[in-house]
């Protein structure tokens, strides 16, 4: 079956502007999650949803990043103003269940190929 | 700091060659996973190990865990020249709500 897809693949925008990083999971997954990653180094975590609501925001490093998840399957992650510290690999990944519950293979997160941002 | 460490960092061998690299945590989990990435792009998911499982095989790969020591280690056995690639622990865990933290990876290069 399909995985998670990411569009665009790459994005290169202005300092200033804004942009917005769309994500469709698996096919029935209830959990999707995002998280950046800098050159060289882990993921970090930004948002998780289950459902159609955040459920966890805390990674988001300011109010100009914002997600949404209208329908409880495609998300969006939106980001004004764009800063050049905010250029990066942004990674979605879904589960079947949440993470943190049973800790068992129904919680496996399966990532995106992510979108390169680069703001100029 | 992380929560996943790995180490060490980087590591080269030639093919054949066995590859370990360890992953260290700090807080109780739930489960720990291991990712492959190549090029910077996306994670691929190699294995999940639970928090009650020691033990864990995957074709070549094998996964350890010891939660008094807060450890993990991957081995891949008779590594391939395709096996190059950046690894990654990723913990999962009720204290940490519900998403991965990630270490820094150890970047593992297979020399034909």
């Amino acid at each position: 079956g399909a995985g998670v897809s990411q569009t665009p693949s790459n994005k290169v925008t202005e300092k200033g502007k804004y942009v917005e990083l769309r994500c469709d999971p698996i096919s029935g997954h209830t959990a999707l999650y995002w998280y950046r990653q800098s050159l060289g180094q882990g993921p970090e975590f930004l948002i998780y949803f289950q459902g159609t609501g955040a459920a966890d925001d805390s990674g988001l490093p300011n109010d100009r990043f914002f997600a949404v998840r209208p329908e409880g399957s495609v998300s969006t992650l939106k980001i004004q103003r764009t800063e050049r510290g905010d250029s990066a690999v942004y990674l979605c990944a879904s589960s079947l269940r949440p993470s943190g519950t049973s800790g068992g293979a129904q919680e496996t997160q399966y990532f995106g190929p992510g979108t390169r941002l680069l703001v100029l | 700091s992380q929560q996943g460490e790995e180490d060490p960092q980087a590591l080269s061998i030639q093919e054949g060659e066995n590859a370990t690299m360890n992953c260290s945590y700090k807080t109780s989990i739930n489960n720990l996973q291991w990712y492959r990435q190549n090029s910077g792009r996306g994670l691929v998911h190699l294995i999940l190990i639970r928090s009650n499982e020691r033990e864990k095989h995957s074709g070549r790969l094998r996964v350890t865990l010891d939660t008094s020591k807060k450890s993990s280690s991957l081995l891949i056995t008779a590594s391939r020249a395709a096996d190059t690639a950046s690894y990654f622990c990723a913990t999962g865990g009720k204290a940490a709500g519900n998403k991965l933290t990630f270490g820094g990876g150890t970047r593992v290069l297979v020399k034909p």
